[in-house]
């Protein structure tokens, strides 16, 4: 298996342009899940899903971030319109049910987002 | 989940063994104790998880006391290559949403 696999690794946007990142998780995983990190509040959770679906969006700090799962291997992390305190790495990790291997998280290489 | 304790940051010398601590006084008889750690400009990996008993594998050793109050995560042989941000984790394996919740960590260096 490759692992958790996010795109693009590096993104760099115009205040107001809409991002969309991207991910795929392991195959066979019933979790995912989208992590911010930032130099001031590490790594933060915004969302996940549990079997495409999304159970806890209480991290998403506003309405302009929005997530999707439209199948069991492919998340959209979209922030429209994008501001600069938006900048961040954004990871994605997918886990298998608890109860296996402990659920024990993979994550992704992330997204390295700069918006100007 | 069960509130965790790490110092901000440790130093150790390359081929010795790095040991870390982490306290978690209210950890609750169900929760298991998370071991992540985090490479610069990498997402944050997997180590070990142990609820009572000693774990072991080819990454490293977990050493829960008696109390299950504190921990210690031990590389036997540090390498420059485990310079990373290491995360001690308590939660129920099967928590609402199977969350996992980072704290700050401890930045470890290893030094030549």
């Amino acid at each position: 298996d490759a692992g958790v696999i996010q795109s693009p690794r590096h993104e760099v946007t115009e205040m107001g342009q809409e991002v969309t990142l991207r991910c795929k998780p392991i195959s066979g995983h019933d979790y995912l899940f989208w992590y911010r990190q930032t130099m001031m509040r590490g790594l933060e959770l915004l969302i996940y899903f549990n079997n495409n679906v999304p159970i806890d969006d209480s991290g998403m700090p506003e309405d302009r971030f929005s997530a999707k799962m439209p199948n069991a291997s492919f998340s959209t992390l979209k922030i429209q319109p994008s501001e600069p305190r938006d900048s961040a790495v954004y990871f994605c990790a997918s886990s298998p049910a608890p109860g296996r291997r402990g659920g024990g998280y993979t994550f992704g290489s992330g997204t390295r987002l700069t918006v100007v | 989940d069960a509130k965790t304790t790490q110092p901000t940051s440790m130093d150790c010398a390359e081929g010795r063994a790095a040991n870390l601590p982490c306290n978690h006084s209210t950890i609750s008889g169900n929760e298991y104790v998370y071991w992540y750690r985090q490479i610069h400009s990498q997402g944050p990996q997997y180590i070990i998880h142990g609820l009572k008993n000693n774990e072991t594998n080819e990454m490293a050793s977990l050493i829960i006391t008696e109390d299950r109050k504190s921990s210690t995560l031990i590389l036997p042989h540090a390498t420059l290559r485990d310079t990373a941000v290491y995360y001690c984790i308590v939660r129920l394996p099967n928590n609402a949403g199977n969350m996992l919740t980072f704290g700050g960590g401890t930045r470890l260096m290893v030094k030549p």
